[in-house]
C-alpha cells in the first residue's frame, strides 16, 4: 500500500496523559498536513511542513500541541496534558510538489481516532 | 460568514436520481477547488478536482462558479454506494485546504 499510513489507528488515554501519533506521507510527496475532524465537522487544518520545515501552524494549535517532520519524512503530532476536548480524529495528508501531477489535491491518511476520558 | 459553507443535508434520493450540491466560499482569492468524499468514520477521499471550465468524472460534474464565489457537484444515475459525506475544499495558493462541513447524501433503493 503505496497511500499515507497513520499509527496508531485508535487512541484511548486519560486527561493530562501526553500521546503521539505518527504518519507516513506517500514517499514523492513533500508536503505534510495535519487535520482535525469532530463528528458533523469538515477536517480543521492544524499544521502544514514542506520538508521538514513547518510552515504554517493553525491557531487551533495549543501550546500543548507540538508536531516534527525531523528528516522530511514521516511526521509525529504530540498532544501533552491531554483534555477532553482534544477527543477527535486526527487526519495527516500528503500532496506532492508543484509541477508534479496532482498538485495542489491532498491525500489523507485513515486517521487516528483519539478519545480522552 | 464562514469560509466555506455547505447545506448538511442529508439529501435523500432514490437511485437513478440525479443530485446537486452546492457550495460557497468567502475567500476571493481562493485558487483551487476540490471535492471528497467521506464514508462514515473514515478518511476523505478525492473525488474531483474543480478547473475553471467544469470537468466531468463519469457520472460527477463538477463546476466553478467565480463570479458568484461557488463551486457545485452533480452526480447523475446516483447509486446506493454513493451515499456518503460529500465535503468541498478550497484552498489558496500552496498552503492548507479549508473544508466544509460536508453534505450527507443517501441513495435509497
Amino acid at each position: 500500500d503505496t497511500g499515507v499510513s497513520q499509527d496508531p489507528r485508535h487512541k484511548i488515554t486519560k486527561r493530562g496523559q501526553n500521546v503521539t501519533f505518527r504518519c507516513d506521507p506517500i514517499s514523492e510527496h513533500n508536503r505534510l498536513y495535519w487535520y482535525r475532524q469532530t463528528l458533523g465537522q469538515g477536517p480543521e487544518f492544524l499544521t502544514y511542513f514542506q520538508n521538514e520545515a513547518q510552515l504554517e501552524k493553525s491557531r487551533l494549535l495549543s501550546d500543548r500541541f507540538s508536531a516534527e517532520r525531523p528528516k522530511g519524512s514521516f511526521s509525529t503530532l504530540e498532544i501533552q496534558r491531554t483534555e477532553q476536548g482534544d477527543s477527535a480524529m486526527y487526519l495527516c495528508a500528503s500532496s506532492p510538489r508543484p509541477g508534479l501531477a496532482g498538485v495542489g489535491a491532498q491525500y489523507f491518511g485513515p486517521g487516528t481516532r483519539l478519545l480522552v476520558l | 460568514r464562514k469560509e466555506v459553507e455547505q447545506d448538511p443535508g442529508p439529501f435523500n434520493v432514490p437511485e437513478g436520481a440525479t443530485v446537486a450540491f452546492n457550495c460557497t466560499y468567502s475567500n476571493s482569492a481562493s485558487q483551487s477547488f476540490f471535492w471528497y468524499r467521506q464514508d462514515c468514520r473514515k478518511e476523505p477521499k478525492l473525488l474531483m478536482s474543480v478547473y475553471s471550465s467544469g470537468n466531468e468524472d463519469g457520472r460527477f460534474t463538477a463546476q466553478l462558479n467565480r463570479a458568484s464565489q461557488y463551486i457545485s457537484l452533480l452526480i447523475r444515475d446516483s447509486k446506493l454506494s454513493d451515499s456518503a459525506t460529500y465535503l468541498c475544499a478550497v484552498r489558496k495558493g500552496y498552503s492548507t485546504l479549508t473544508f466544509g462541513k460536508g453534505t450527507m447524501l443517501l441513495v435509497s433503493p
